[in-house]
């Protein structure tokens, strides 16, 4: 599975925007991008998937770049309880398998 | 939908004696089941991946005679960890795919083993 690579930790203010970017410049045509949240001492949860349209759900959007090297999770309007580490994952079509690497630990500032 | 639950929450046990961990999937069938070890501070390791009613397929790394997993029906998998020690000590989590949906993974809230 392609690696990808997150920054080790932002900051966002509340009720703004967070934009956590990925990249993945090795991610070849089958493999899709997937981003999951884990808040401290907790089971990571599901956020959104995405192959190369861009993607919008309930708790967030993914958008991926044309070439499908990057790609930006916004949380439209960021609350306390979105802090967390955000981990972007690619994942092989057929390939079950999560590789989590280190991601981002996002803290919202009241 | 697609509650997973892990129990026990958290457990104590002696270094040398055998600690089980049971992982359900509440309200759906789960065609996989997979198994993660979390220390504190690192990120999510996986160890392995069990299908109903097949052996387990371990990750490099992992010894599986130290590490038994029996996933028994569709809704259950079980951890062991055997003659634990104290560097068995870990946040360890599993998940489950969907039948018929196996892309997402639905992840319980981790059991803390503390072996002392």
């Amino acid at each position: 599975d392609a690696k990808t690579t997150q920054p080790p930790s932002m900051d966002c203010a509340e009720g703004r925007a967070a934009n956590l970017p990925c990249n993945h410049s090795t991610i070849s045509g089958n493999e899709y991008v997937y981003w999951y949240r884990q808040i401290h001492s907790q089971g990571p949860q599901y956020i959104i998937h995405g192959l190369k349209n861009n993607e919008t759900n309930e708790m967030a959007s993914l958008i991926i770049t044309e070439d499908r090297k990057s790609s930006t999770l916004i949380l439209p309007h960021a609350t306390l309880r979105d802090t967390a580490v955000y981990y972007c994952i690619v994942v092989n079509f057929g390939n079950e398998k999560l590789t989590f690497g280190t991601g981002t630990r996002l803290t919202i500032i009241p | 939908g697609a509650v997973v639950s892990q129990h026990p929450s958290w457990v104590i046990c002696k270094s040398g004696t055998s600690v089980k961990i049971e992982c359900r999937s509440l309200d759906f069938q789960a065609t996989t089941m997979f198994w993660y070890r979390q220390f504190p501070k690192q990120s999510l390791m996986l160890m392995a991946t069990s299908n109903e009613g097949s052996k387990a397929t371990y990750e490099q790394g992992v010894e599986k005679d130290k590490f038994l997993i029996n996933h028994a029906s569709l809704t259950l998998s079980t951890l062991t960890v055997t003659s634990a020690h104290p560097e068995d000590s870990s946040f360890y989590i599993c998940s489950a795919t969907r039948l018929a949906e196996t892309r997402e993974q639905y992840f319980g809230p981790g059991t803390r083993l503390t072996v002392t």
